[in-house]
């Protein structure tokens, strides 16, 4: 079945640092992909998608780019701020399932340090 | 602006006695999710409604029901609560006409005491 693996944390990065999280995932067909933010004690919220091969979805400084070839949806952003302090998930929905399923990675915990 | 809005946000229940969790959305959006979080995992989807199909997931216990009386408005009833049950329940909505995001509700804190 599809899946969505990230790379494990916690990550912790000083302020104005580079940020990579790793995501890769597993499908049938041309899924959609996903970053969601998680704030302490807060719901989802959706940070960018994107829809197709090359696409690169961006938001608050922070891009992702589907790489069909590598099966990769990484998210970067080039100078990390305390208030980026947030659980990262990955995420993919396939078009060819009949629900609407999300399949969420394991998530990621990132801590910036002032 | 338009949003999903979950009520109450910090539910305390005691072992057995049944609660209710509510979801409504502003959004107009044809499908509903529940979601179980537990602490540090991924968000595991309990079933949806699309309009008013239920959808249950397989490894869905039975102790968790659903309601969706209108468009905006989605219920989790847990009958019988017990102490695995205490999670963040988070409601979500989509509309599969237009878009395929899902958007989520800040969630309620259940604690089973």
């Amino acid at each position: 079945g599809d899946s969505v693996t990230q790379m494990e944390g916690p990550v912790t990065l000083s302020e104005e640092a580079f940020l990579t999280i790793n995501c890769t995932y597993t499908a049938t067909g041309y899924p959609s992909l996903f970053w969601y933010v998680q704030y302490p004690g807060e719901g989802l919220q959706l940070l960018l998608k994107a829809t197709k091969a090359d696409d690169k979805g961006s938001n608050k400084g922070f891009e992702a780019t589907y790489r069909k070839e590598t099966t990769s949806f990484h998210l970067e952003k080039g100078s990390v701020q305390v208030s980026d302090s947030a659980v990262y998930f990955c995420a993919l929905r396939s078009k060819f399932q009949g629900a609407q399923k999300l399949v969420f990675g394991q998530g990621t915990r990132l801590t910036i340090n002032p | 602006d338009a949003m999903v809005i979950q009520n109450p946000r910090y539910q305390v229940t005691q072992f057995g006695k049944p609660v209710t969790l509510s979801c409504s959305q502003t959004l107009n959006h044809n499908v509903m999710y529940w979601y179980q979080q537990k602490s540090s995992q991924a968000p595991k989807l309990l079933f949806h409604y699309y309009d008013k199909d239920f959808n249950n997931e397989a490894d869905t216990p039975d102790n968790f029901q659903s309601r969706r009386p209108n468009t905006s408005f989605c219920f989790l009833d847990i009958r019988s609560p017990g102490l695995g049950d205490a999670a963040m329940y988070l409601c979500a909505t989509s509309n599969p006409g237009s878009t395929d995001t899902q958007y989520f509700g800040p969630g309620t804190r259940l604690t089973v005491l």
